[in-house]
């Protein structure tokens, strides 16, 4: 069966450097999710979006955004990169906001040096 | 706010034997989900197990069951017949129903399988 897609899966940046990191859904699937995992940490949730529309918001700073397309992929636009921002970035996909289960892609690591 | 509580930061069965890894939570909402995600090494969420709150009976999947106490918020993950592919990262994660979407996490309980 065909999961959630991230991409790249690595990626190198320097401090002050800008970084987008794209995710594309479960085939039809309509809401996606923005995840933050730091070294040893849980995943704090950054922000979702359902039927290309932000549907809620997390810990998220100002110097993220975010989008989701009409082909329901989304894109995570870092800039300003901090040495804090490295840190496991996954996205998940549901059908549905009150779908009860989120199905997580690899992730990809963001490394800022 | 929700919290997600898990106690225990590691644990370690031996291969073939019975392990349960603990989870509390926090809600003042009546209908919610309750999940078990593992987290290999590859660093992969993978769903384990889900409850849903207004369901009494306990999952199961295989060798992984539940037991849900819901007065007590409780959500405590048993492993059976554990096996060296087993270990990981657990991490215990609560979703409302109906108000914010998010998933929230526990900080989650390092398994450790010996053989």
């Amino acid at each position: 069966a065909a999961g959630v897609i991230q991409s790249p899966r690595h990626l190198i940046k320097e401090k002050r450097e800008t970084a987008t990191l794209k995710c594309y859904p479960i085939p039809r699937h309509d809401t996606v999710y923005w995840y933050q995992q730091g070294p040893g940490q849980d995943p704090q949730f950054l922000i979702s979006f359902y039927e290309k529309m932000q549907s809620d918001k997390g810990s998220i700073p100002d110097r993220f955004s975010a989008q989701q397309f009409s082909d329901y992929h989304s894109e995570l636009n870092m800039s300003s990169l901090e040495l804090g921002d490295s840190a496991l970035y996954f996205c998940a996909s549901s059908s549905g906001l009150a779908a009860d289960t989120q199905y997580f892609g690899p992730g990809t690591r963001l490394t800022v040096l | 706010a929700q919290t997600v509580t898990q106690s225990q930061p590691e644990m370690s069965v031996q291969e073939a034997e019975t392990v349960t890894l603990s989870c509390t939570y926090d809600t003042s909402e009546s209908d919610y989900y309750l999940f078990w995600y593992k987290q290999p090494p590859s660093r992969q969420m993978i769903l384990v197990i889900r409850q849903e709150a207004y369901k009494q009976q306990n999952a199961t999947e295989n060798r992984f069951s539940v037991n849900f106490q819901k007065a007590a918020k409780s959500f405590s993950l048993k492993i059976s017949d554990s096996q060296l592919g087993d270990a990981a990262m657990y991490f215990c994660a609560y979703r409302a129903l109906y108000n914010n979407n998010d998933m929230r996490f526990g900080a989650g309980t390092r398994l450790t399988v010996k053989p």
